[in-house]
C-alpha cells in the first residue's frame, strides 16, 4: 500500500518564477493538505482540498493556490516566487474533510535564488 | 484560535536516559493533539495522538503522552531513550471541529552515546 507520495523531491527555481507541486493521497484517503515548513521552523497550513474544492485556507497570499483532481490526487501552485517561499512543502493526506488521521508524504524542497 | 507551544527547542539526553518533550496547547474548544516526528530530509510521522478517551496515549517506538486538561499540556515522554530517537519532535492540535492543524515550532532531541 503506497502512502502519500509527491514530487518532485527537490526544486530550484529564481524568484518571479511560477512552480507546481504534486501530490498523491494515501489509498483510500480523498482529503489533501498542504503546508510550508521553513527551515527550522513547524509546518504552517496552507489550504486544504475535500471534493475538488479548496475547504480551508490558512495565512498565506493568493500566490498560494491549489487544485484536486477527480482521482484525489492534489497540485500546488505558487506565483511570482519569492526568496521567502525557499521551504519544504508538505503534503498531507486524510479521509473524510478531517485530520485526525493524517498521513504525510516526505515533502518536496523548494529553492528560490 | 488555537496554537501550540514546545518550551524546549533542543534536548541533549543520554543514550538510555529517560526524556520528556514538553507541550503546551492553547484553545477555546476541545482539542485533538498529536506527536509527530521528523527524521532528517523525511516528512512527519505520527508517533502518537489523542482524540478522547484514556488521558495516557502510547505509540509507537515506546513513546507515551499524558493529556492534562487542566494545565493545558500533552508532554512527551519515553523511559529509554536510543540513538536513534534523535530527530525533531512536532507537537500539534486539532479539533473536532474544523481541519487544520497548528503545529509547534519543534524540538530537536539528540542522544549522546
Amino acid at each position: 500500500d503506497a502512502g502519500v507520495t509527491q514530487s518532485p523531491t527537490h526544486l530550484i527555481k529564481t524568484r518571479g518564477q511560477q512552480v507546481t507541486l504534486r501530490c498523491s493521497p494515501k489509498s483510500g484517503h480523498d482529503t489533501v493538505s498542504w503546508y510550508q515548513q521553513a527551515l527550522g521552523q513547524g509546518p504552517q497550513f496552507i489550504f486544504q482540498y475535500y471534493e475538488e474544492e479548496e475547504r480551508q485556507r490558512g495565512n498565506f497570499p493568493d500566490r498560494f493556490s491549489g487544485h484536486q483532481f477527480p482521482n484525489y490526487s492534489s497540485e500546488l501552485n505558487v506565483n511570482a516566487l519569492l526568496l521567502g517561499d525557499s521551504a519544504l512543502y508538505l503534503c498531507a493526506s486524510s479521509w473524510g474533510h478531517t485530520t485526525d488521521t493524517q498521513y504525510f508524504g516526505p515533502g518536496t524542497r523548494l529553492t528560490v535564488l | 484560535a488555537q496554537s501550540v507551544t514546545q518550551l524546549d527547542s533542543q534536548v541533549p539526553v543520554f543514550e538510555e536516559a529517560p526524556v520528556e518533550l514538553r507541550c503546551n496547547y492553547s484553545s477555546s474548544v476541545s482539542v485533538y493533539l498529536f506527536w509527530y516526528v521528523q527524521y532528517p530530509n523525511q516528512g512527519l510521522q505520527l508517533l502518537l495522538k489523542y482524540l478522547s478517551g484514556s488521558t495516557l496515549v502510547k505509540g509507537i517506538n515506546g513513546f507515551e503522552a499524558e493529556f492534562n486538561k487542566s494545565q493545558t499540556s500533552f508532554h512527551l515522554r519515553k523511559p529509554s531513550v536510543h540513538i536513534s530517537d534523535t530527530a525533531e519532535y512536532f507537537c500539534a492540535v486539532s479539533s473536532p471541529f474544523g481541519n487544520q492543524f497548528y503545529f509547534g515550532t519543534g524540538t530537536s532531541l539528540t542522544v549522546i552515546p
